[in-house]
């Protein structure tokens, strides 16, 4: 079955102060992993996918690292508006197969 | 549409009640999903949709769900006899078949009193 295991649960940064969230997964095969923001009452907005170990992607403050095991999400000296839930997710490689989710990790960046 | 739009934003229903949830998917996404997300979970898959057919229902917790998406655009998830514990956030999702990153709607707060 697959995983997907985020941590921490919640972080909290006072502004400018970088950090990473980690997204480790257990799949049959990755077709890719996938980062979303959450900001609240609201859908998951996209951000990246990752298709291959080694592979990184980067978006003003944000980049994304893949590995076998794990992905982190980078965040470089962050602002209050990166405040939001971060969720990662895997894909199998057959098909369509629906995205797997994570809890995510509870993102708070204070002034 | 410029994106996937659901509705109700909230619904209020009574235990026991039948409710209908609306997704209306990005034009020409041929791929819809719907997922539910209870407070502090990720979303969890329940059911996805390529063009009318529903082409993987593992994630429906029981019979009391079902989904509907007669002419391949806008979907409906049909809840009978609901219960305390359906409440949650139903959010849908639509893609370009084999394309990456879904595009979320904000979802519907449905709450069984």
């Amino acid at each position: 079955e697959d995983q997907v295991t985020q941590s921490p649960e919640a972080l909290r940064l006072q502004e400018g102060e970088s950090s990473s969230l980690n997204c480790s997964y257990t799949v049959s095969g990755l077709r890719g992993l996938f980062w979303y923001r959450q900001d609240p009452g609201k859908g998951p907005e996209f951000l990246f996918t990752l298709y291959s170990a080694g592979e990184e992607k980067e978006k003003e403050r944000l980049k994304a690292t893949l590995t076998k095991k794990e992905s982190f999400l980078h965040i470089t000296a962050p602002k209050p508006e990166d405040s939001a839930t971060y969720l990662c997710a895997v894909q199998a490689p057959s098909g369509n197969t629906p995205l797997v989710f994570g809890k995510g990790t509870r993102l708070s960046v204070i002034a | 549409g410029a994106g996937v739009s659901q509705t109700p934003s909230n619904k209020v229903t009574e235990k026991g009640k039948y409710v209908e949830l609306r997704c209306d998917p990005i034009s020409g996404h041929t791929a819809l999903y719907w997922y539910r997300q209870s407070l502090g979970q990720g979303p969890e898959f329940l059911i996805y949709f390529q063009g009318t057919g529903a082409a993987d229902d593992s994630g429906l917790p029981n019979d009391r769900f079902f989904a509907v998406r007669p002419e391949g655009s806008v979907s409906t998830l049909k809840i009978q006899r609901t219960e305390r514990g359906d409440s949650a956030v139903y959010l849908c999702a639509s893609s370009l078949q084999g394309s990456d990153g879904y595009t979320f709607g904000s979802g519907t707060r449905l709450t069984v009193v």
